[in-house]
């Protein structure tokens, strides 16, 4: 069975620092996506990053990178001059090419100032 | 673009009233949209698969004829709960998958989501 495992539930960041989010996910697929996925208080999910498994290039979106590492299934989200509109709720996800959707626990990501 | 509209942002209900959720996608058609109930501090749980044209799919442990989904055309799908109870107070989020969009197929576009509160 496909699981996403974020074992930060908090994490706190300097204003201007850098912060690493970690995600883990088990698969037997070779073929699939993962995302993050930032939750503000307004609770709207918005999507920070998409990564293609079959891609080796990580992706980045401005301050926002990941470390995808397919051996060892490990999907790590970085932030770079991290701003306070950062502070969310950050969720990894998984998908396969069919319908199938899994979240991890999230991350409670807050800016200090 | 890849927007989607869920309303009603809050409702407050009665035990025993249905109450209508509504999402669609204004700028973009999605044969599948997808249904989630979300518990304070936690993760999204997903309730149920819509499908255009066709019957949702339901997670384990979601009771069909409490939680009705029609999803009647490639922009609108909607989720009544039905008889609702205390029990069924909480944050409801819809999303859509574009029917075919390249680089951005398979990514999910949320709705803002509901509150639904079951006095």
């Amino acid at each position: 069975a496909q699981t996403v495992t974020q074992s930060q539930p908090e994490m706190s960041v300097q204003e201007a620092e850098t912060v690493t989010l970690s995600c883990t996910y088990d698969t037997s697929e070779s073929d699939y996506y993962l995302f993050w996925y930032k939750q503000p208080p307004s609770r709207q999910m918005i999507l920070v990053i998409r990564q293609e498994a079959y891609k080796q290039q990580n992706a980045t979106e401005n301050r926002f990178s990941v470390n995808f590492q397919k051996a060892a299934k490990s999907f790590s989200l970085k932030i770079s001059d991290s701003q306070l509109g950062d502070a969310a709720m950050y969720f990894c996800a998984y998908s396969t090419t069919g319908n199938q959707f899994y979240f991890g626990t999230g991350t409670s990501l807050t800016v200090i100032p | 673009g890849a927007v989607v509209s869920q309303h009603p942002s809050r409702v407050i209900c009665k035990s025993g009233t249905s109450v209508k959720i509504e999402c669609r996608s204004l700028d973009f058609q999605a044969t599948t949209m997808f249904w989630y109930r979300q518990f304070p501090k936690q993760s999204l749980m997903l309730m149920a698969t819509s499908n255009e044209g066709s019957k949702a799919t339901y997670e384990q442990g979601v009771e069909k004829d409490k939680f009705l989904i029609n999803h009647a055309s490639l922009t609108l799908s909607t989720l009544t709960v039905t008889s609702a109870h205390p029990e069924d107070s909480s944050f409801y989020i819809c999303s859509a998958r574009m029917t075919s969009g390249g680089a951005l197929w398979n990514i999910q576009y949320f709705g803002a989501g509901t509150r639904l509160s079951v006095l």
